[in-house]
């Protein structure tokens, strides 16, 4: 059965800095791996997805990598700002679209 | 552009009553999908639908059912509340299951009682 983790629960950072939050997984069969955002009471916003066959992608100050074979996914944050603050989830798909989520990080960026 | 709507927003309702979420999306998605998400155990499919006529069960689909009898509907019943489905619950939807991501809605608050 495929288990998603996130390490570390929580985080909390200066504005300005740049941060890696992590996302590990027990199965490496994956079809893509997605990360999304999510603000307190909100729904989940899709921040990247990566397909099993790419190493990385990038969108902004944001770069998620994919290292299959290691089951390990990173999320990039690059110059932290207050707005970022958010929980952050990783989900991994399987060729049925269905997704399982990590716990998720709950960032904070201090101004 | 909408993309996602669901209803109600938040609902209070007594044990054994009968309630469906309503979801719908504008974005002509053929897959759709419900998860709840619960303090501790985080987001869990509940059950999906790869194209309209189909739907699938996920990882915790006892007590709840879907249909999904055109593209953009794909409501969540329960036929009798119990207090273990007090939760948040989200629709999401994607292009076509398993390639394109997967877009939520704001969510459903429910409160079983």
């Amino acid at each position: 059965k495929q288990e998603v983790t996130q390490i570390p629960a929580a985080l909390s950072v200066p504005e300005g800095e740049n941060l890696v939050l992590n996302c590990s997984f027990t199965d490496s069969a994956i079809y893509n791996l997605q990360w999304f955002r999510q603000d307190p009471g909100k729904g989940l916003t899709s921040l990247l997805l990566i397909q099993s066959s790419q190493r990385e992608q990038t969108s902004g100050r944001l770069n998620a990598s994919l290292d299959k074979s290691s089951g390990r996914s990173t999320l990039y944050i690059a110059a932290s700002q207050p707005g970022d603050s958010a929980t952050y989830l990783c989900a991994v798909g399987s060729n049925t679209g269905k997704l399982i989520f990590g716990q998720g990080t709950t960032l904070q960026v201090k101004p | 552009i909408a993309g996602i709507t669901q209803a109600p927003t938040s609902q209070i309702l007594a044990a054994g009553r009968r309630m469906t979420l309503r979801c719908t999306q504008d974005m002509r998605h053929n897959a759709m999908y419900w998860y709840r998400q619960d303090l501790g155990l985080g987001l869990r499919l509940i059950h999906y639908s790869n194209t309209a006529g189909t739907t699938g069960k996920g990882e915790v689909p006892d007590g709840y059912s879907v249909s999904r009898a055109n593209t953009d509907d794909f409501p969540l019943t329960l036929a009798s509340a119990v207090p273990s489905q007090t939760s948040v619950y989200f629709c999401a939807s994607s292009d076509v299951a398993g390639v394109t991501e997967q877009f939520f809605g704001p969510g459903t608050r429910l409160t079983v009682l």
